[in-house]
């Protein structure tokens, strides 16, 4: 069975600042990916980036960008020039490539991370 | 394409009452899930849907949950005899193919008083 642990409940960080969400997870598989959702206040989760595991090249997207350690197993999410629509919960997730996990994600617990003017 | 929808956004059920819930994907996404939500945690895998055929069941799905997608088309969740635990925010997401992104809809809430 694989486990995602964010280990930070909340945070909080000053605009234009950076700040860098943990995450590390455990599985037994070698074919999987990583992802980060954000979740704002009463609204719907959306993909904030994904990582393919066999690929060693971190994924960015504009000011959001990962550093996946696959030997550790840590997936962390560092936000640049942080903006007051950052403000969400932040889920890690992670889901098994093939076999039978029929592509079922698994969530870590969260991060509340609030952004202050 | 709009996108996930859900409904309805927020449901009030009385204990012992049954409840649907409906989930339109994004049309050309074979593979649908269900998840449930508790306040302050992540998502949990609840159920997942190939096209028409329900290829896995959580353990969370006891026998009072039922998930259907008729057509491989739009899904819904029914739960009977609801209980207060059954209160929670449904989750449904679709998605491609194995590898893709699942995209959420905006939730049903479930309040069981």
């Amino acid at each position: 069975a694989q486990t995602v642990t964010q280990s930070q409940p909340e945070m909080s960080v000053q605009e234009a600042e950076t700040v860098t969400l943990s995450c590390t997870y455990d599985t037994s598989e070698s074919n999987y990916y990583l992802f980060w959702y954000k979740q704002p206040p009463s609204r719907q989760m959306i993909l904030v980036i994904r990582q393919e595991a066999y690929k060693q090249q971190n994924a960015t997207e504009n000011r959001f960008s990962v550093n996946f350690q696959k030997a550790a197993k840590s997936f962390s999410l560092k936000i640049s020039d942080s903006q007051l629509g950052d403000t969400a919960m932040y889920f890690c997730a992670f889901v098994v490539a093939g076999g039978t996990s029929y592509g079922k994600l698994t969530f870590g617990q969260g991060t509340i991370l609030t952004v202050h003017p | 394409d709009t996108g996930v929808s859900q409904n309805p956004r927020h449901k009030i059920t009385k204990r012992g009452q049954n409840v649907t819930f409906r989930c339109d994907p994004i049309s050309e996404h074979n593979r649908l899930y269900w998840y449930r939500q508790t306040l302050g945690q992540g998502p949990e895998f609840l159920t997942y849907f190939q096209n028409e055929a329900q290829l896995e069941k959580s353990r969370l799905l006891s026998d009072r949950f039922s998930a259907e997608r008729p057509k491989g088309s739009f899904s819904t969740l029914e739960i009977q005899r609801t209980e207060q635990g059954d209160s929670a925010m449904y989750l449904c997401a679709s998605s491609l193919d194995l590898g893709y992104e699942q995209y959420f809809g905006p939730g049903t809430r479930l309040t069981v008083t």
